[in-house]
């Protein structure tokens, strides 16, 4: 597609299973970022992948947080035993020559 | 290491007046910068950039210029509209190291009133 996907645009968990959060990048966008968003909050860095180099997992909150990036393309941010305070609004961005193209993101919320 | 420090909200104008929103930065070298705008209820946006000193970027009325002297890249808009009303957050992506991931201002929110 044409902008960075990201599915499901809308989740609603109960407190304690896990969830995958999908992000579809912009094809030949070597950098990609997770980041969170409260409510009239910034911005949360939670990972960072360029290229064939080791992540930056510097941001994740805590160990029930994951996230991979198969063949330099699709990423999938894991949060296992989700709690209340992981809802917010998870965005993915893909970039090239560091200016970052966000996606709509997921809203998670968990009851 | 490096940070973007741009100035706290709420900021609050009427329509048609001067803006200005403050960033500084510190960095090593030669950052690429860029202002990013987040409207109600949507997602990140990039605004406007420039990779280099004296560039100025601009876009939808607004500009802002790669100041190395002062370490600044301040957004400006000579006549604000109330569709203006938006969260900015200006950024820099490192020009040297091996991590180059983009560092964030905590974002200004702006409000323009008819």
């Amino acid at each position: 597609g044409a902008g960075v996907s990201q599915s499901p645009s809308n989740k609603v968990t109960e407190k304690g299973k896990d969830v995958e959060l999908r992000c579809d990048p912009i094809s030949g966008h070597t950098a990609l970022y997770w980041y969170r968003q409260s409510l009239g909050q910034g911005l949360e860095f939670l990972i960072y992948f360029q290229g064939n180099s080791a992540p930056d997992k510097s941001g994740l909150p805590s160990d029930r947080f994951s996230a991979e990036r198969t063949g330099g393309s699709v990423s999938t941010l894991t949060i296992q035993r989700t709690q209340q305070e992981d809802s917010a609004v998870y965005l993915c961005a893909s970039s090239v020559k560091g200016a970052a193209f966000f996606g709509q993101g997921t809203r998670l919320t968990v009851v | 290491g490096d940070s973007v420090t741009q100035m706290e909200g709420p900021v609050t104008l009427s329509e048609e007046a001067f803006l200005t929103i403050n960033c500084t930065y510190t960095a090593t070298g030669y950052p690429s910068l860029f202002w990013y705008v987040q409207y109600p209820g949507e997602g990140l946006q990039l605004l406007l950039k420039a990779t280099k000193a004296d560039d100025k970027g601009s876009n939808k009325g607004f500009e802002a210029t790669y100041r190395k002297e002062t370490t600044s890249f301040h957004l400006e808009k000579g006549s604000v509209q109330v569709s203006d009303s938006a969260v900015y957050f200006c950024a820099l992506s490192p020009s040297a190291g091996n991590n180059r991931k983009l560092i964030w201002g905590l974002g200004t929110s702006l409000a323009v009133n008819p």
